[in-house]
């Protein structure tokens, strides 16, 4: 079992409508959680992180964590065509090796 | 402020040279990340330096290495390359040490042939 999965997509959605994106992980002691976005050809750019139960907003962005459930999830409200890129979730363990894990990230399609 | 920046951006190397990247983190952060990126493993965590030190390690030979300045620069080394050691080479900055909020640099694209 990988520590963090994502489903690899592609993940194709309306322009205007809402994307969910997904992440679930294996260690039990995870304590950070982030979204990256990387467009193609570029470096990996955070754009939410979430440290506790519930959810957390950010302008068109939503980060929700489940710790019993082990999952994550972004969704990007009034998708635009320029939110088509890949979303990382990465996880960060503080017991024992402490660095962040990344899931192989989700390809999302915007169309217009 | 700046962000991270890295050098060189494109390096093309022949198997067996030895390598050797470059990081200047964010002004402020002491916390300094490398991954390697390839199309099949994802984003691979290679080790982290805080305050001159390794902190952590990930799974990959001795052939990788690295330092931290007192300036909080780092380099990375790869010695005796391999072809599979192509990847897109990228270090993250972080203020502290651990699972935080880490920022990439636009990364250091490496060509074994």
């Amino acid at each position: 079992q990988k520590e963090v999965e994502q489903n690899s997509g592609p993940l194709s959605v309306p322009e205007g409508a809402i994307a969910s994106l997904n992440c679930t992980y294996s260690d039990r002691g995870s304590q950070s959680f982030f979204w990256y976005r990387q467009y193609s050809g570029k470096s990996p750019e955070l754009i939410m992180s979430i440290y506790s139960n519930g959810d957390k907003e950010d302008g068109r962005f939503t980060a929700q964590l489940n710790k019993a459930s082990q999952y994550v999830s972004l969704l990007i409200r009034d998708s635009q065509p320029s939110d088509s890129a890949t979303y990382l979730c990465a996880v960060g363990s503080n017991f024992g090796n402490e660095k962040l894990t990344f899931g192989t990230g989700t390809r999302l399609t915007i169309i217009p | 402020k700046a962000g991270v920046t890295q050098t060189p951006r494109y390096l093309i190397k022949t198997r067996g040279q030895q390598v050797t990247l470059s990081c200047s983190p964010i002004s402020g952060h002491r916390s300094v990340s490398w991954y390697q990126q390839t199309p099949g493993q994802g984003l691979q965590f290679l080790f982290e330096y805080f305050s001159e030190t390794q902190r952590n390690k990930g799974n990959f030979p001795g052939r990788f290495s690295g330092r931290q300045f007192s300036n909080s620069r780092s380099e990375m080394n790869v010695s005796t390359l391999e072809l599979g050691d192509s990847a897109l080479y990228l270090c993250a900055s972080s203020p502290r040490t651990g699972t935080y909020e880490q920022y990439f640099g636009p990364g250091t694209r490496l060509t074994v042939t």
